[in-house]
């Protein structure tokens, strides 16, 4: 069973815009992670945001912020004013639970969603 | 400006070769991942180590794949022998792990190696 779901392949939006881009996630554990990447042409993984299942606000980074609602096991990202930069794949990833007491687990991903910015 | 350096970053080899990429993790940091992305499969953990421990290889196939680290600044992924479906990006990554300090224990990933196995 996949355990992050982003359901978007791909997603346009105009310059200057905002979008949202989905992720919801499967686990049944109390204490977990989410985290958003991106990853340009060039093909790096840049960490955008992080957001801990015990935290109470929604975590924003600049033109980032994670719309979390827990209830219903989402974690969505939202871009504000859109940039001609922000052109890239867009990875949710879920940090389970520890298979060695102690430690923090392994990053799962999904299949990433991919946003054009049109100018 | 610290960053997890890989080699080789472009990789084409025929069928049945020997294949090494080399990762050196951030300097301080404790846990190294390796990451398979493929079009099809997307990213795939393939191994973790902790303190250059392996925790977690089961994303491996053990027959022809075997990740090392021989010291701290020095992880290894070897394929041998290397076949046409292993053409993808490797990604290494590593992160600082405390546990009970409550930190975000982010990965930093490297640019990748991009294996073509013809």
């Amino acid at each position: 069973a996949q355990k992050i779901t982003q359901t978007q392949p791909g997603m346009f939006v105009q310059e200057k815009e905002a979008v949202t881009l989905d992720c919801t996630y499967d686990t049944s554990d109390p204490s977990y992670g989410l985290f958003w990447y991106k990853q340009p042409s060039s093909g790096e993984m840049i960490f955008l945001i992080y957001q801990g299942s015990y935290d109470q606000q929604n975590a924003t980074e600049g033109r980032y912020s994670l719309n979390f609602q827990k209830a219903r096991k989402s974690a969505n990202l939202v871009i504000s004013a859109s940039q001609l930069g922000d052109s890239a794949m867009y990875f949710c990833a879920m940090r389970e639970a520890p298979k060695i007491r102690g430690s923090q687990g392994n990053l799962i991903f999904g299949k990433g969603t991919k946003l054009s910015v049109k100018p | 400006d610290a960053r997890v350096t890989q080699t080789p970053r472009d990789k084409v080899t025929e069928m049945g070769q020997e294949v090494t990429m080399r990762c050196q993790p951030i300097l301080g940091h404790n846990t190294v991942f390796w990451y398979r992305q493929t079009m099809m499969q997307g990213l795939e953990l393939l191994a973790y180590f902790r303190n250059r421990a392996p925790l977690d290889d089961s994303g491996m196939p053990k027959d022809r794949f075997s990740a090392e680290m021989p010291d701290a600044t020095l992880a290894t992924l070897k394929i041998q022998p290397s076949e046409p479906r292993d053409s993808a990006v490797y990604f290494c990554a590593s992160g600082l792990d405390r546990p009970g300090t409550g930190g975000t224990g982010e990965l930093f990933f490297g640019e990748g190696s991009r294996l073509t196995v013809l």
